[in-house]
């Protein structure tokens, strides 16, 4: 099965800085990477994705680079704010169709401080 | 549309006793699934299910058992709960599979399970 790994498990910043959360995965055969944003005590919500067939995805200050060759992807996030702190979980979906299955990291928290 | 909704929120069981934890969705996903989610450990798929009277295991299935006789709700039961089943379990829905145009997940609020 799929294997992915994050880092760091967790981060700090200042606010107005740059945040780079990175995750490798095992199986060359995945496709998609989702990136879940889950608040304390919140349900996981998907902030930003990125397909196979994609180099880089980019949505206001948010974006996802892919290194397939090297099997790893980043999520980067400039001019944090303090609403960004929150547990950032990276995933990879092994399969097509409906019968895929999504591999999740272990989450970066991250903290944004005033 | 209330989205996923879970039930139970809160939960404390002793060793051995058996529960039920509901999972309904009123999106007509096709794409069900269930996650527990421990310290350091991230979310860990335990069962999952591609349609009414399909289902299939994930990473921990060991210990849960699920049906699916219906599109909107995916019940997960413990037959006899253990204290390393202590955690936080999520259910899941999407339209269509993970690995699909329309894959995007949706998450439950949460059920917190105590086994003692």
């Amino acid at each position: 099965g799929e294997n992915v790994e994050q880092h760091p498990s967790t981060l700090s910043v200042q606010e107005g800085d740059s945040a780079v959360i990175k995750c490798t995965y095992s199986d060359s055969a995945s496709n998609y990477f989702p990136w879940y944003k889950q608040e304390l005590g919140k349900r996981p919500q998907l902030i930003i994705d990125i397909r196979s067939n994609v180099g880089e995805k980019k949505d206001q200050r948010i974006a996802v680079t892919l290194n397939k060759t090297a099997k790893h992807f980043s999520l980067h996030i400039t001019e944090t704010q303090p609403e960004d702190s929150a547990v950032y979980f990276c995933a990879a979906s092994l399969g097509t169709g409906t019968a895929s299955k999504l591999t999740f990291g272990t989450g970066t928290r991250l903290q944004v401080t005033l | 549309n209330a989205g996923v909704t879970q039930t139970p929120k809160f939960q404390v069981l002793k060793t051995g006793q058996s529960m039920t934890l509901q999972c309904a969705q009123d999106m007509n996903h096709e794409y069900m699934s269930w996650y527990r989610q421990d310290p350091g450990m991230g979310l860990r798929l335990i069962h999952y299910s591609v349609g009414a009277g399909i289902t299939d295991q994930g990473e921990v299935p060991n210990g849960y058992n699920v049906s699916r006789s219906t599109t909107e709700d995916f019940p997960l039961r413990l037959l006899s709960a253990a204290p390393s089943q202590t955690s936080v379990y999520f259910c899941a829905s999407s339209y269509s599979g993970t690995g699909t145009l329309y894959g995007e997940l949706f998450f439950g609020e949460g059920s917190r399970l105590t086994v003692l």
